[in-house]
């Protein structure tokens, strides 16, 4: 069964506004990370965010993580048409050797 | 691109008929996966491997088996294909469960 699941489902912006999107999970995690898919391709690690951290920075990318609330949230500041893709989080279990669960994921639209 | 390729690209099959997709890798790492990747469903983990002859069940594992003899290859077998097992597959890899995945380019399987 999915353990994350993000929210919206769909997401259509400008080029060069901001877009964020979230992602729930149910139980406990070591790290939660998010993914980038292009139409036709497979799957690109974006960034990992540990437990203990709550916010993570890389390059246009900003993702939070709220453990209390099981919750984190993808951000990318500056959109471009080249942003446009489905991002996923995954998250792990708690225990170890617990493959990675993947969310359903945000289908971003960037419009030039 | 982490060296994972996936064969065969695109393949049709009538039901029925036994399937074998192929993931080979070239970075040495102990995980691999196979996924389906349905719409409104995201991606699904079919079975995994973490190590020669070591493979366990994913979400989605009935009617797939899977074989690893070598540390670089991951078969993934429809023993006998059904429509319901039209999919995009990808096959993925990664040093530890928690640590990031890397993607193959994904194999279009159609059962008519």
């Amino acid at each position: 069964s999915q353990q994350g699941e993000e929210d919206p489902q769909a997401l259509s912006i400008q080029e060069g506004e901001n877009a964020t999107m979230n992602c729930s999970y149910k139980t406990s995690i070591n790290n939660l990370q998010w993914y980038r898919q292009n139409s036709g391709r497979g799957l690109v690690h974006l960034i990992l965010i540990r437990s203990n951290e709550r916010e993570k920075h890389s390059g246009r990318l900003r993702v939070t993580l709220d453990t209390s609330k099981k919750s984190s949230s993808l951000l990318i500041t500056a959109s471009r048409a080249a942003d446009t893709a489905s991002y996923f989080c995954a998250t792990d279990g708690r225990s170890g050797n617990t493959p990675l669960v993947f969310g359903k994921g945000t289908r971003l639209s960037v419009i030039a | 691109d982490a060296g994972i390729t996936q064969s065969p690209r695109h393949k049709v099959t009538e039901t029925g008929t036994p399937v074998t997709l192929r993931c080979h890798q070239t970075e040495n790492h102990r995980y691999m996966y196979w996924y389906r990747q349905d719409p409104g469903h995201g991606l699904r983990l079919i079975h995994y491997s973490y190590g020669v002859k070591d493979t366990d069940k994913g979400e989605v594992s009935d009617g797939y088996s899977v074989s690893r003899s070598k540390t670089e290859d991951f078969l993934l077998t429809l023993e006998s294909a059904t429509s319901s097992q039209t999919s995009v597959y990808f096959c993925a890899i990664s040093e530890a469960t928690e640590f990031e995945q890397y993607f193959g380019p994904g194999t279009r399987l159609t059962v008519t």
